[in-house]
């Protein structure tokens, strides 16, 4: 069975930039949630997508944006990059919507370094 | 406010010398606590998952047990290929209000396991 797969792997902007990062989940899977890691802030939730919807929004900037598609691919952008946002970015794939009883896999991540 | 908290921050044993991680957290009506184990450039690998107090699980030489404010993964005779940063992250509460797979992660624990 496929894992959680992100396109791309790396990915080189400058300020001011935007930059869009996919998510494919494992197949059957209709929950994508995204995560940013940083060394100093460590992993931080963006936002979470169920059957096209967005539940739940972390504390970033509206920059920050994502959605998802009826086949649960998920996209996110961020627009005006600044520096700060140099970071790895993951997408976690589930089988339903809820985290009880419910395994979260996730995907090797986008290095995105801002420049 | 939903807090969790890993130590130590890095760990350094030596082949075969057993020790335990803490992961103390703070989720009013915890869900689910997640543990992954993270290698360098990588995304989480999804190791357990423990949805009430008591419950212990085991996978090769980790164990992770639950208890209402804290989890512990224990390493048994632990190898070098068991050198990674573990994460512990406990699933939003019930409190939350509606259902959700946003998990709070630690800060994690950096292990080094040497021959």
């Amino acid at each position: 069975k496929a894992g959680v797969t992100q396109t791309p792997r790396y990915l080189i902007k400058t300020r001011g930039q935007q930059v869009t990062l996919s998510c494919s989940p494992i197949s059957g899977h209709r929950s994508v949630s995204w995560y940013q890691q940083t060394p100093g802030q460590g992993l931080q939730f963006l936002f979470e997508y169920f059957s096209e919807t967005q539940r739940n929004k972390g504390n970033f900037p509206g920059r920050f944006s994502g959605r998802q598609f009826s086949n649960s691919r998920s996209e996110m952008n961020v627009s005006t990059l600044e520096l700060g946002d140099s970071a790895l970015y993951l997408c976690a794939s589930s089988l339903t919507g809820q985290s009880s009883y419910n395994e979260q896999f996730f995907g090797p991540g986008t290095r995105l370094t801002v420049l | 406010e939903d807090q969790v908290t890993q130590s130590p921050e890095a760990l350094r044993l030596q082949e075969g010398e057993s020790s335990s991680l803490n992961c103390s957290y703070t989720v009013s009506g915890l869900r689910g606590l997640f543990w992954y184990r993270q290698d360098p450039g990588k995304g989480p690998e999804f190791l357990f998952t423990l949805y009430s107090a008591g419950e212990e699980k085991e996978k090769e030489r980790l164990k992770a047990t639950l208890t209402k404010k804290e989890s512990f993964l224990h390493i048994t005779a632990p190898k070098p290929e068991d050198s990674a940063t573990y994460l512990c992250a406990p699933s939003l509460g019930a409190d939350y209000g509606g259902a959700t797979n946003k998990l709070i992660f630690g800060t994690g624990t950096l292990l080094a396991v040497q021959p």
